[in-house]
């Protein structure tokens, strides 16, 4: 089975603009989770979603929204960006809920905000 | 407000060294803890963990759990440089995903 995507690896950006990434789960897998990472807060959680809801959401302001599609992939937005959005932005995929059963996480995105 | 707490938070050993990492926690409504192992890229799953005493093992790595003093213990045996990663615990259940500790950093030295 191939593993999870995240589109696009690397993203520069700048302050102000909006930015969409992209996640599709192992097939099969209902559950996807987003996750941003950075060195000093670690990882923390952004929202997950499943069966095209969300189920979850951490403390994490309304600048980022994300949605998932019936086929499961999902996206996240980030809208007005700020210095600190820069970060490793994770997407992870489960069967069932996140907290549940083991999550496969995708190789991440890089987003720079300059 | 849910907390994963990993101690230590870095550590340095030998080849061949056993190491003891720990992860205590504070959810509400567990659900389950989760060990990740992280190289230079995306976390990669080790074990998941629901039900007390009950030991999980693969190869050399084997972790616990003690939903009594909430906390959670994953061994390394004979270690191997390629075990250098940063280990991270989560714990499912509370209204907040998962909830990620900051990780041990662990590096064996040759």
């Amino acid at each position: 089975k191939a593993g999870v995507t995240q589109t696009p690896r690397y993203l520069i950006k700048t302050r102000g603009q909006q930015v969409t990434l992209s996640c599709s789960p192992i097939s099969g897998h209902r559950s996807v989770s987003w996750y941003q990472q950075t060195p000093g807060q670690g990882l923390q959680f952004l929202f997950e979603y499943f069966s095209e809801t969300q189920r979850n959401k951490g403390n994490f302001p309304g600048r980022f929204s994300g949605r998932q599609f019936s086929n499961s992939r999902s996206e996240m937005n980030v809208s007005t960006l700020e210095l600190g959005d820069s970060a490793l932005y994770l997407c992870a995929s489960s069967h069932g809920l996140a907290g549940g059963i083991g999550q496969f996480f995708g190789p991440g995105t890089r987003l720079t905000v300059l | 407000e849910d907390k994963v707490v990993q101690s230590p938070l870095s550590l340095v050993v030998h080849e061949g060294d056993t190491v003891t990492l720990n992860c205590s926690y504070e959810v509400t409504n567990f659900r389950s803890l989760l060990w990740y192992k992280q190289e230079k890229k995306a976390p990669t799953f080790l074990f998941m963990l629901t039900s007390s005493g009950i030991e999980k093992k693969s190869g050399r790595l084997s972790s616990i759990l003690d939903k009594k003093e909430l906390f959670s213990i994953l061994n390394i045996t004979a270690t191997q440089t390629g075990d250098s990663a940063v280990y991270l615990c989560a714990v499912g259940g509370g209204a907040d995903g998962l909830t990620f500790g900051k990780g041990t950093h662990l590096i064996i030295q040759p």
